[in-house]
């Protein structure tokens, strides 16, 4: 029983397209994250929201847009594919902010490739 | 702006000895660090975290170390097995402003 899932596993599109990614969490956490792991393999936060509320939003481009529609989901949409984009992007859910443990539950990451 | 290093990409241990990973950091306000642990395929998975007001913290195996006046923490893993052969991530959380920060991984490879 996946605690935090995300779709696609795998997504090969062309540059300029627009894709999304989503993300369900089943722990029942307040806050879910989007990270985004780059070629030199370092994890980057890119966005979080805690009880479908907007909490960081890190210098991304805003082609990239998260949409929460309930706190067990927060999905990542990006517009106008760039080949920079190509990474690896985690969803995790946490039980509070990053404020007391930190324990994050990952998902298993969603590889997106922009040719 | 890397706030938490992991200076060694890959780490190579024989079985039975003691796996040492290091992690650096720069933000003197981080308050709690943790060890992450990632198999090929699959996301980070929590290790073991230890407080900015502690320096060491024993979980089986595991063994996080901190040296706050050095900016530095460490994870020893002894005996090291087969099966903790993975990427190890170093975090470290500031509790003002909600960040957490991971350092680029270590990979540890367990030889029999």
């Amino acid at each position: 029983d996946t605690a935090v899932s995300q779709t696609p596993k795998y997504l090969v599109t062309q540059m300029g397209n627009d894709k999304s990614i989503k993300c369900e969490q089943n722990l029942g956490h307040d806050t879910m994250y989007w990270y985004k792991q780059d070629s030199k393999k370092f994890l980057k936060i890119m966005f979080s929201y805690n009880n479908k509320e907007l909490i960081i939003n890190e210098t991304v481009p805003n082609r990239f847009s998260p949409k929460s529609p309930d706190k067990a989901h927060l999905n990542l949409h990006i517009n106008s594919l760039e080949l920079g984009d190509s990474a690896v992007y985690f969803c995790a859910s946490s039980q509070n902010l990053a404020g007391n443990t930190g324990e994050l539950f990952f998902g298993e990451g969603s590889r997106l490739t922009v040719l | 702006d890397q706030q938490v290093k992991q200076n060694s990409p890959s780490l190579s241990v024989q079985e039975g000895r003691i796996s040492i990973l290091n992690c650096d950091y720069t933000n003197s306000m981080f308050d709690y660090f943790l060890w992450y642990k990632k198999y090929p395929a699959e996301g980070p998975t929590f290790l073991i975290s230890i407080s900015s007001i502690k320096d060491k913290n024993e979980d089986g195996r595991f063994t996080v170390f901190l040296n706050k006046s050095a900016k530095h923490l460490s994870l020893h893993i002894v005996p090291s097995q087969p099966g903790d052969s993975a990427v190890y991530f170093c975090a470290a959380i500031s509790y003002n402003n909600n960040d957490m920060r991971f350092g680029a991984g270590t990979r540890l490879t367990v030889k029999p």
